[in-house]
């Protein structure tokens, strides 16, 4: 139990083209999402929490209308890098906290490569 | 395929104490290794990572260690204080593109 999936699992776009990152819960509700992102080399940076039903909250220093994400289901939260540029690719990750588990526990996806020619 | 486990689960311990968690896991050929911090209801927060070519990396109060022939990683927390409760993780994968494998964490409560 407790799967997280992600779609697409690597995507390649040309700048300036906005890009769509899905993040489901398989077999669980989440009404909280959470999006990573990690550079080569680099530690998991914490982007932004995403709320079902309400707006998302972003870490400091990452742009809201860059990186516009929407929690329309307890299953289902999506990333889009809008008007993509070389500097945004990179490695991003979701994470899922199950409501019918007690404790903190995430649930992390397989991750997305997204590489922006 | 990758298992990682902590021990403790869950650590109580009086303000002022020298505290180390430990980390391990089955697979050593692993790309690089991170200590996260988790809030109640919050993200993680990366406080170390160790490429696969390091021994350890600090921070503050923070040092981790990394022995990849033994499958075992440290986090030492010097002189804890309250505000050091929370849950740490540890997470490796095993190439840059691998999937990440986390443990299921350990509970630290450190009372004034």
């Amino acid at each position: 139990g407790a799967v997280v999936s992600q779609h697409p699992s690597r995507v390649i776009c040309k700048s300036g083209t906005s890009v769509k990152i899905e993040c489901r819960s398989l077999d669980f509700q989440a009404t909280t999402m959470f999006w990573y992102r990690q550079f080569p080399k680099k530690s998991l940076m914490l982007m932004a929490t995403s709320n079902e039903g309400s707006k998302a909250t972003y870490e400091q220093g990452v742009e809201k209308d860059k990186f516009l994400i929407n929690h329309a289901s307890l299953t289902l939260s999506t990333l889009t890098v809008t008007s993509a540029h070389p500097e945004d690719s990179s490695f991003y990750i979701c994470s899922a906290r199950d409501i019918g588990r007690e404790g903190n526990e995430q649930f992390f996806g397989p991750g997305t490569r997204l590489t922006v020619l | 395929k990758q298992e990682v486990t902590q021990i403790p689960a869950a650590l109580s311990v009086p303000e002022g104490e020298n505290l180390v968690l430990n980390c391990s896991f089955t697979d050593s050929a692993i790309y690089n290794l991170q200590w996260f911090r988790q809030d109640p209801g919050k993200g993680l927060t990366s406080l170390l990572l160790i490429q696969s070519s390091q021994r350890e990396q600090t921070s503050g109060r923070l040092n981790a260690s990394l022995d990849k022939s033994s499958g075992r990683s440290t986090l030492y927390i010097a002189a804890s204080q309250p505000g050091d409760s929370a849950t740490y993780l540890c997470e490796n994968r095993g190439s840059t593109l691998g999937r990440l494998y986390f443990g299921r964490g350990t509970q630290l409560t450190v009372w004034p």
